[in-house]
């Protein structure tokens, strides 16, 4: 039973470059959300949607990034124009539609902008 | 919104000790979660505990809803308990959470 898969697990980009970070839920779960890391900080919410919705996307920053969970395929956490202020680890989470909300995280993407 | 406090921020322990590890957060809340962030940076799911007392082989915690706290309990911590203990809870009716700043556990052999 296959958790939370996220890749790349390192993603190293140049400044101006896109990135792009792909999450796959677990099985039977239709609910994702992105977190972000900063280093020495905690976790904060990005965005959170479910098939083809954006739930809501109020911790996510205004320019340059998006997120998408198309009815196929992983959802994607877009960053476009990187900076090094983006560097951070990025956590894709998913949850079940029914029942216990508890949420399950993937091992996360160290996106590293140099 | 929702605030996570969480104690104490750092915590330094010889192998075989117990420890208590604190979580206050300052509005009712449905779902309260508490996870482990290794050193390699995977984050552990440890309890998902609304209310009530869980355990799990050394672990324990217990969520008092009305008071507004959760602990977590290590007891006879080994050097693999080392990392950082999350909790975290969701802002009001919505799911996404809200993590606390985190407890930095180093258990020393």
């Amino acid at each position: 039973n296959a958790g939370v898969m996220q890749n790349p697990r390192h993603l190293v980009r140049r400044r101006g470059q896109e990135a792009r970070l792909r999450c796959s839920p677990m099985k039977g779960h239709s609910h994702v959300y992105w977190y972000r890391q900063l280093p020495e900080e905690g976790l904060k919410f990005m965005v959170y949607l479910q098939k083809e919705n954006i739930i809501d996307e109020s911790g996510m920053p205004k320019e340059r990034f998006s997120a998408e969970f198309p009815k196929e395929g992983p959802s994607i956490l877009r960053i476009q124009q990187v900076v090094r202020g983006d560097s951070a680890a990025y956590f894709c989470a998913s949850s079940s539609r029914t029942g216990s909300y508890e949420q399950y995280f993937g091992p996360g993407t160290r996106l590293t902008v140099t | 919104g929702i605030q996570v406090e969480q104690s104490p921020p750092d915590l330094i322990l010889q192998e075989g000790a117990n420890s208590t590890l604190r979580c206050n957060f300052s509005d009712s809340v449905n779902n309260l979660q508490w996870f482990h962030q290794n050193p390699w940076g995977q984050l552990i799911n440890l309890f998902y505990i609304p209310s009530g007392t869980k355990q799990n082989g050394r672990l324990s915690a217990t969520t008092v809803a009305t008071e507004r706290y959760s602990l977590l309990y290590i007891s006879s911590s080994q050097t693999t308990d080392s990392g950082v203990y999350f909790c975290a809870v969701p802002r009001g009716s919505a799911r996404q959470l809200t993590f606390g700043s985190g407890t930095q556990l180093t258990v020393l052999p």
